[in-house]
């Protein structure tokens, strides 16, 4: 069975500081995984995704994560954090040979300090 | 392009008592999936529609209906409802004819069981 473990409910960081959310997962057979971001009283936006190639994947709004197999890991970074970033982050996997469905982790609030 | 709508936006029903809940796929989607998100968790998969038919389903007990129609709109229907229940429902919709397409969300529908 696959799952994702997202490490702090809360991650507090200082405008312009580095943004670091973690994401681990479980998976039998090469995941798809995929961030999402979740502003107040809105759907979920896709951030980026992993798929096959390339193991640094670069998405929208400066945010960049890299899958490492060998640690089961899919962080997502910024380098210099903005007050538009205040948000819920979702980390999420898939089967990539035989699924429809995304599982997500319990997700991860950000917050930005002026 | 309006993106992915639900209806409604919020929701307010007592238990024992059924719910039908609506979403239109964004233009050029034919699949839409349901996910319940509860408060303070992620998303969870309910079902997936394709073709009118459901293609994958979660761990979520019959209570759980839904149908698509031949313009690809959906409805998720709970009967018998419970105050678990009560949580954000979420639509996405994707083209589905590959194994997996970028899934777009709508604002969702909160639903408060009393």
């Amino acid at each position: 069975a696959q799952s994702v473990t997202q490490l702090g409910s809360h991650v507090s960081v200082s405008e312009g500081a580095l943004v670091l959310l973690r994401c681990n997962y479980s998976s039998s057979v090469p995941p798809y995984l995929f961030w999402y971001v979740q502003y107040p009283n809105q759907g979920l936006q896709l951030l980026l995704k992993y798929t096959t190639g390339a193991t640094l994947v670069k998405g929208i709004n400066g945010f960049e994560a890299e899958f490492k197999k060998s640690e089961t890991s899919f962080h997502l970074t910024k380098p210099s954090a903005h007050m538009s970033d205040a948000a819920e982050y979702f980390c999420a996997v898939t089967r990539g040979d035989s699924s429809y469905k995304l599982i997500f982790g319990s997700g991860t609030r950000l917050l930005v300090r002026p | 392009d309006a993106g992915v709508t639900q209806s409604p936006t919020h929701l307010i029903k007592t238990r024992g008592q059924q719910v039908t809940l609506r979403c239109s796929p964004k233009s050029g989607h034919d699949t839409v999936s349901w996910y319940q998100q509860a408060l303070g968790q992620g998303p969870q998969f309910i079902f997936q529609y394709y073709e009118e038919e459901e293609r994958q389903r979660g761990n979520f007990p019959d209570r759980f209906s839904g149908h698509q129609f031949p313009n690809y709109s959906s409805e998720l229907n709970v009967n018998a409802l419970l105050l678990g229940d009560s949580a954000l429902y979420l639509c996405a919709s994707s083209f589905g004819r590959t194994l997996y397409n970028e899934q777009f969300f709508g604002p969702g529908t909160r639903l408060t069981v009393l």
